[in-house]
Parts: C-alpha cells; sequence; structure tokens
C-alpha cells in the first residue's frame, strides 16, 4: 500500500519550453504532497508543498512563477517546469504524506530531466 | 536551525561486515527521525522511522537504528552488509508540528566489496 507513481521517468526537452510531471497517489488519498529536487550527488532539498485544493506553499529560493504545481484533486499534484533552462536540468521527485502526519511518506520514484 | 549531518560521504565495507552509517540532527522540539535508501536513477524507499517508544527501531531488509537523544543521533546499522546494500542512504528528520516537511541529511553513500 501507500504507492506513489510518478511519471515520467525521464525527459529531455529544449530550452524554452515547458514540462510537466506528474505525481499520483494509487491507493490512498493524498492530501499533502511535496516536491523535491536532487542535483547529482546531492540531497533531496525541498521545492514546495501541495496541498490538495489550495496554492502550493514554496520554500524560499524557488521561483513560484517557473515551478507551477497544481493538486487539483486528492490523488494528483503535477510540477510544470516553465521555459525551461539547462539549470533546471535535475532529478525531480515527489512524496506524499500517508496515514496520520508524520506516520510516513512515500516517494515517487523520480523524473530525470535534461534541457538541452 | 533544524538541520541533518551525515558524517560520512562515502563508506566501503566488505561483504558479510557490519554497518553503521551516522546521522546527528539538530532539530528544536521532539524530532520524527527516518532512514531511506535511494538506489542510482530511483525514488526513495523507507528504511524505518522513529517518533516516540523503544530507541532501538527495527526496519527492513536487516537494518536497524538507534535513537539517542543525549547525542541528538540516529545511526544505522546492519550486522552483516549484502552486495545488494551498496546505494546511497539519507537520514532525514520532522516533526509533528513541521506540517510534514523533512530536512535530509546529505547522504552516504555505501559501497560493498565482494
Amino acid at each position: 500500500g501507500a504507492v506513489v507513481s510518478q511519471h515520467p521517468s525521464w525527459v529531455i526537452c529544449k530550452s524554452g519550453t515547458s514540462v510537466k510531471i506528474e505525481c499520483r497517489s494509487l491507493d490512498f488519498q493524498a492530501t499533502t504532497m511535496f516536491w523535491y529536487r536532487q542535483f547529482p550527488k546531492q540531497s533531496l532539498m525541498l521545492m514546495a508543498t501541495s496541498n490538495e485544493g489550495s496554492k502550493a506553499t514554496y520554500e524560499q529560493g524557488v521561483e513560484k512563477d517557473k515551478f507551477l504545481i497544481n493538486h487539483a484533486s486528492l490523488t494528483l499534484s503535477t510540477l510544470t517546469v516553465t521555459s525551461a533552462h539547462p539549470e533546471d536540468s535535475s532529478f525531480y521527485i515527489c512524496s506524499a504524506e500517508y496515514g496520520q502526519a508524520n506516520y510516513g511518506y512515500t516517494f515517487g520514484s523520480g523524473t530525470r530531466l535534461t534541457v538541452v | 536551525a533544524q538541520s541533518v549531518t551525515q558524517p560520512d560521504i562515502h563508506i566501503t565495507v566488505s561483504e558479510g561486515a557490519s554497518l553503521e552509517l551516522r546521522c546527528n540532527y539538530s532539530y528544536g522540539a521532539t524530532p520524527y527521525l527516518f532512514w531511506y535508501v535511494q538506489s542510482p536513477g530511483q525514488g526513495l524507499q523507507l528504511l524505518l522511522k522513529y517518533f516516540s517508544g523503544d530507541t532501538l527501531v527495527q526496519g527492513i531488509k536487516g537494518f536497524e537504528a538507534e535513537f539517542k537523544r543525549s547525542q541528538s543521533s540516529f545511526n544505522l546499522r546492519k550486522p552483516s552488509v549484502h552486495w545488494s546494500d551498496a546505494a546511497e542512504y539519507f537520514c532525514a528528520v520532522g516533526g509533528s508540528g513541521n506540517t510534514g516537511k523533512l530536512i535530509f541529511g546529505q547522504g552516504t553513500t555505501l559501497q560493498v566489496k565482494p
């Protein structure tokens, strides 16, 4: 149980285009989802907290207009990287909270974004 | 400030040997502590977590971790390492009042020698 599916697993796009990454909770409802970014050989940095039906909460230094987050249903959150540039190339991972608060966070398998 | 430190960036052990990965945290309230494992290009898998109670926590794949409040540590251990344990390990801390945000350590890369 508590499975999160993330798609696509990898994507290559041209500079200036937008890319959408989906994060779905398959067997539970996720009121809250989280989006992380991971640079090679580095740790995960929280980008934003996505709450169903409301605006996402972004961490300091994360550009809201570049990283658009939508959490329109209890099972789906999306991250759209707008006008992507090579410096946006990274590994993006979502996670969802299941059970009561802090009882568990399950992670998606991640999306490798390469902007050329 | 809240933080997690994993002092060892890279560790190499022989297959069958014991393993200990260190994790120190700084957190103002009672911490909720986690260990995750990540294989290359993959997401994170939860190994174990500590919220309260017994300070020695058993996890999956034969891992265990001990919470030591006096040392602000939550070290991960395994008595006998298998080659399939080679991966990146992350320690993370969160709290009940933190609305679910996790703070991750820098990670420790485990290499297993045959």
